[in-house]
């Protein structure tokens, strides 16, 4: 089954406690990306990466850092997390560019205490 | 700075009704325009997309029309169905461009249907 996936679900951490959110994905795409959800914002884009090695900064991306060493796997690692980095995170995919269909993970729910 | 805003957080329309979801866009390289669905506890899903050359596409219920020098596109539901219930987003891309794996999303709508 096409899917992408993503660990944990949910995760209650405290302050300054690195720790990193995997995603994959079995489609053989090229583009990954990752967003956050809060209220009243709407989706808002944190990294993407159009292929191996290649990624890029979206819209908050300050606090994160994200690695594509392989097509499949684009983990999200927050070094020292904050309270304000409190959210619902979501991986997702594209065969190229993202602005094909994208395929979005389950979600990720983060407290940080 | 929000360059992509939907200024309705919620909209209730009636079962078989038309519903019109809007979206304003401030940044005039954008030039690939995006609807996804939401539901609870789920992944956004892809609904229908629409490219700057055009200013509608339709895809069954769903239509969306690009008014550019307004810098505004509404997806169109017709008719509504209450399994339409969800969250809505626009998105938008500078496919054209140097950063066009970038997308901005709105805020969302939140559209009930009633049976």
């Amino acid at each position: 089954e096409a899917q992408v996936t993503q660990n944990p679900r949910y995760l209650i951490t405290v302050t300054g406690k690195k720790l990193t959110v995997t995603c994959s994905q079995n489609m053989n795409h090229e583009y990954m990306s990752w967003y956050r959800q809060d209220p009243g914002l709407g989706l808002r884009q944190i990294y993407y990466s159009m292929n191996v090695e290649v990624t890029d900064k979206g819209d908050v991306p300050e606090g994160y850092k994200v690695s594509r060493k392989e097509k499949r796997n684009f983990p999200l690692i927050l070094e020292s997390p904050s309270p304000n980095q409190t959210s619902l995170y979501f991986c997702a995919s594209s065969l190229f560019s993202g602005v094909e269909t994208q395929y979005f993970g389950p979600g990720t729910r983060l407290l940080v205490l | 700075d929000q360059q992509v805003k939907q200024n309705s957080p919620s909209l209730s329309v009636q079962e078989g009704r038309i519903s019109i979801l809007n979206c304003d866009y401030t940044n005039s390289m954008f030039d690939y325009f995006l609807w996804y669905k939401k539901y609870p506890a789920e992944g956004p899903t892809f609904l229908i997309s629409i490219s700057s050359i055009k200013d509608k596409n339709e895809d069954g219920r769903f239509t969306v029309f690009l008014n550019k020098s307004a810098k505004h596109l509404s997806l169109h539901i017709v008719p509504s169905q209450p399994g339409d219930s969800a969250v809505y987003f626009c998105a938008a891309s500078d496919a054209g461009g140097t950063s066009y794996g970038k997308l901005t999303f709105g805020q969302g709508t939140i559209l009930t249907v009633h049976p």
